[in-house]
């Protein structure tokens, strides 16, 4: 089956290091992406792994490890615009199926 | 300059009606979608279509019929409405369908919703 499975919400503080795990089983795999999706906009788009490793940009890194079926998202420097929820998804062996995982809502306090 | 639009933004209705939400890509792109983000903010994709064809068909019900004149264009159209199709529909093209160089990537850039409400 395929499941993306990701915290609920989280809290961090303005200035602060917030990690957002994601954790994904699906039928084959092509690749892991995260959006962020501000209240009552769509998704944009954040990063793409898809080889083992750091993606770093700017403020935003993503980290996958395939083995593990896992991924982070790394926020630095939090700032107020940054509360938003964050969306985990993989793409399937065809390279066509996003699978989103529920997304993380994200709070960033003064 | 609108590079994924959707109408209308905001469609109230009373169950049992039938319905159409439009969608238009600016960029180019070969593949689009329809998703569905429910209450609890699910993103589920429901069609995707590449080319004027249909590459993916989720668990939808027959209810739901996708309609793409062009492949800038991809139209969802609804019968006899139910009170559990009440979400938020979001367009979104991408500008490969499978394989480039190895790796498949497919960055989606979404519309900006429709927000349908069943009443």
């Amino acid at each position: 089956g395929q499941n993306i499975d990701q915290p609920t919400e989280m809290t961090a503080t303005e200035g602060a290091i917030v990690q957002i795990n994601c954790t994904y089983q699906t039928s084959g795999f092509n690749g892991l992406f995260w959006y962020q999706q501000h209240a009552g906009e769509a998704p944009t788009f954040l990063s793409y792994n898809v080889l083992d490793g750091l993606e770093e940009k700017g403020r935003f890194s993503s980290f996958l490890s395939r083995s593990k079926g896992y991924s982070y998202l790394l926020l630095k420097e939090l700032q107020m615009k940054d509360s938003a929820s964050y969306l985990c998804a993989a793409l399937d062996n065809y390279g066509q199926n996003f699978v989103f995982g529920p997304g993380t809502r994200l709070s960033v306090l003064p | 300059d609108t590079a994924v639009s959707q109408t209308p933004k905001y469609l109230v209705t009373q169950m049992g009606n039938d319905k159409s939400i439009k969608c238009e890509q600016n960029l180019g792109h070969d593949t689009m979608y329809w998703y569905k983000q429910d209450s609890k903010k699910f993103l589920k994709i429901m069609f995707s279509y590449n080319n004027k064809e249909l590459i993916i068909n989720e668990t939808v019900p027959n209810r739901f019929s996708p309609k793409s004149p062009d492949k800038a264009h991809l139209n969802l159209h609804i019968n006899s409405l139910e009170l559990g199709d009440s979400a938020v529909y979001f367009c979104a093209s991408s500008p490969y369908s499978g394989r480039a160089a190895g790796f498949s990537y497919n960055e989606q850039f979404f519309g900006p919703g429709t927000r349908l409400t069943v009443l």
